[in-house]
């Protein structure tokens, strides 16, 4: 089974553009969650979807959205870039079904995104 | 509010000796406790997860982590450390509706 891949890997934008960041869940995972990790403040949870809706949202400015598709994959987008965003930005899916013997909470994660802001 | 605190920022062992990670959890309830491991350009892989079954959690490449109700702990441990173990680990407490919150991570130094 393939697992969670995000793409680009690597991005450089400069300040005040914005950027859109894609995750691919694995396969029959309904729910992706978003992570922010700097060196400064660590690894930080941004937001969870789940059928197409944010369920969930960590402490970050309205700069950061993100939305899912019907096929469960999602897309993240930053607007009005700063220097401050740089960070590798990490997608993670879980399965997020009542029926599955795996936890809900088990999240696999993907290799992540390197933004950079000039 | 659950968080988890790493009490050591980095780790150096021997090849071939124990490996211990500590980690202490604040939680007003039966916490699910994580730990895992980023290689250097990689993602994170979960290690174990702890979600009240049995105490004493076994993980892949040998880890285990015993959870300790008494001491708000949930240290990790090896036997024998490998030089591939060599990484940065960090301890996770679910917060609820899958946003995980991470602890500052302990890196691993391994030296032959």
């Amino acid at each position: 089974k393939a697992g969670v891949t995000q793409t680009p890997r690597y991005l450089i934008k400069t300040r005040g553009q914005q950027v859109t960041l894609s995750c691919s869940p694995i396969s029959g995972h309904r729910s992706v969650s978003w992570y922010q990790q700097t060196p400064g403040q660590g690894l930080q949870f941004l937001f969870e979807y789940f059928s197409e809706t944010q369920r969930n949202k960590g402490n970050f400015p309205g700069r950061f959205s993100g939305r899912q598709f019907s096929n469960s994959r999602s897309e993240m987008n930053v607007s009005t870039l700063e220097l401050g965003d740089s960070a590798l930005y990490l997608c993670a899916s879980s399965i997020r079904d009542r029926g599955s013997t795996i936890p809900n909470n088990e999240q696999f994660f993907g290799p992540g995104t390197r933004l950079t802001v000039l | 509010a659950q968080s988890v605190t790493q009490l050591d920022s980095h780790v150096s062992v021997s090849e071939g000796t124990p490996v211990l990670l500590r980690c202490n959890y604040s939680s007003s309830y039966s916490p699910s406790l994580f730990w895992y491991v980023q290689h250097p350009n990689k993602g994170l892989q979960l290690l174990l997860k702890y979600t009240s079954a049995a105490t004493l959690v076994k993980g892949i490449n040998g880890f285990e982590a015993e959870f300790k109700k008494s001491e708000t702990s949930f240290h990790l441990t090896k036997p024998s450390a490998h030089m591939s173990d060599a990484a940065e680990y960090f301890c996770v407490v679910d917060t609820g509706r899958r946003a995980l919150t991470f602890g500052s991570g302990t890196r691993l130094q391994v030296q032959p």
